[in-house]
């Protein structure tokens, strides 16, 4: 069964710094990979998403997030963090045998710091 | 363009006693799926329709859950009776097609079972 490992529960940043939160994904053949947002109060919102078109993949927000296939990963990144940024982060997978569904990893918590 | 929207917000229950959530997909949108993320755990699929029909319900938890769309639009999930581990956020998504993410997700109903 494929699998999505986020490591790091809880990601603390200055503002201005670089974010980098990490997702890796098992399965033998690539599949469509997103990176999912949930701020206080809302609902989760797509950020970006790969769809085997570019490997790397550039979301709202100032997020991108590069597909490597020999590491198996989909890390999503942010030149510089911003107040607003706070959030959980969700990194998710949809397998080929089932693309109607969405397979998660465990999230992420963003903190920024002033 | 209205959302997805999800009713209640909050569902305080005691143990034992049944709840019925809902959700009301944009509209024209014929999939509708549910999760579930219990305890900061892993957001999980529970299942899909497409109209009025379950397409796939293979990750209700047990039978105490029963899930309907009658007349393909709104949505309900009723846990009858519910229990202490039901406890946890209910996000409804929904989209036009189906397959490879980028689903519209409601922003959750937090049920608390005491």
């Amino acid at each position: 069964a494929q699998s999505v490992t986020q490591l790091g529960s809880h990601v603390s940043v200055s503002e201005g710094a670089l974010v980098l939160l990490r997702c890796n994904y098992s399965s033998s053949v690539p599949p469509y990979l997103f990176w999912y947002v949930q701020y206080p109060n809302q609902g989760l919102q797509l950020l970006l998403k790969y769809t085997s078109a570019a490997t790397l993949v550039k979301g709202i927000n100032g997020f991108e997030a590069e597909f490597k296939k020999s590491e198996t990963s989909f890390h999503l990144t942010k030149p510089s963090a911003h107040m607003s940024d706070a959030a959980e982060y969700f990194c998710a997978v949809s397998p080929m045998d089932s693309s109607y569904k969405l397979i998660f990893g465990s999230g992420t918590r963003l903190l920024v710091r002033p | 363009e209205a959302g997805v929207t999800q009713f209640p917000s909050h569902s305080v229950i005691e143990k034992g006693q049944t709840v019925t959530l809902r959700c009301d997909p944009i509209s024209g949108h014929d999939n509708l799926y549910w999760y579930r993320r219990v305890m900061g755990k892993e957001i999980k699929f529970l299942l899909h329709f497409v109209k009025e029909s379950k397409q796939d319900e293979s990750g209700m938890p047990n039978n105490r859950f029963l899930a309907e769309r009658t007349g393909g639009t709104y949505s309900t999930l009723k846990v009858q009776p519910a229990e202490l581990e039901d406890s946890g956020v209910y996000f409804c998504a929904s989209s036009q097609v189906s397959g490879r993410g980028g689903y519209t997700f409601g922003s959750g109903t937090r049920l608390t079972v005491v």
